[in-house]
């Protein structure tokens, strides 16, 4: 697609319940990205793929977050046991790698969670 | 992990005033971006500044990376409602992840 494509946009859930955010990138972008913003803080880094592989995965809080991205393309966040401190925007974004010089993200809107 | 500091963390200001909002660290930077993200929208980049000293300019922004290419000021002349947003900083160190800034907000007030 034109963009970086997200949903649900909102999700709502209940503490301990399981949720799935979806991310669909930029057609030909290999890396993929997952972000967590909380209200007024910047973007906090949890995970990203290079292809199909988790390059880098530093940022996961706890072993309750997993991400999958089986094909390269779509990637789906997954968190387990929800707690209300999970409730946060999470971005995903998209890039090009392998060229020189600086890597530019193409960042979707976002799905805004609620744990209540 | 380099750690950026952005400054101010919140700012308010009347349409027609000007501002610098800062982004520092103590690490040297090969290149350095700036993303704006309104509410409701993911962060979208502004400019990437890659040369000590180097300034660039976007309509009525000016970037500056400093000397040293530790530290950037994105300056705002005459500031509109549409410069809302929340203003981020991050190292564009080659195929790692971005870190961002905590990000300055900029409320800009008709």
């Amino acid at each position: 697609g034109a963009g970086v494509s997200q949903t649900p946009s909102n999700k709502v859930t209940e503490k301990g319940k399981y949720v799935e955010l979806r991310c669909d990138p930029i057609s030909g972008h290999t890396a993929l990205y997952w972000y967590r913003q909380s209200l007024g803080q910047g973007p906090e880094f949890l995970i990203y793929f290079q292809g199909t592989g988790a390059a880098d995965d530093s940022g996961l809080p706890n072993d309750r977050f997993f991400a999958v991205r089986p094909e390269g393309s779509v990637s789906t966040l997954k968190i387990q046991r929800t707690e209300r401190g999970d409730s946060a925007v999470y971005l995903c974004a998209s890039s090009l790698l392998g060229g020189t010089g600086a890597n530019v993200l193409t960042f979707g809107a976002g799905s805004r969670l609620t744990v209540l | 992990t380099q750690l950026l500091e952005q400054s101010p963390q919140f700012l308010s200001i009347q349409e027609g005033e000007n501002l610098t909002v800062y982004c520092n660290s103590s690490s040297v930077f090969s290149s350095l971006q700036w993303y704006r993200q309104e509410p409701g929208e993911g962060p979208v980049l502004l400019v990437t500044v890659v040369t000590g000293g180097e300034v660039k300019k976007l309509k009525r922004l000016t970037f500056q990376f400093g000397d040293a290419r530790k530290d950037s000021s994105l300056h705002i002349t005459a500031a509109q409602p549409g410069d809302t947003g929340l203003y981020l900083c991050a190292p564009g160190e080659g195929n790692t992840p971005l870190v961002f800034g905590k990000g300055t907000r900029l409320s800009v007030i008709a």
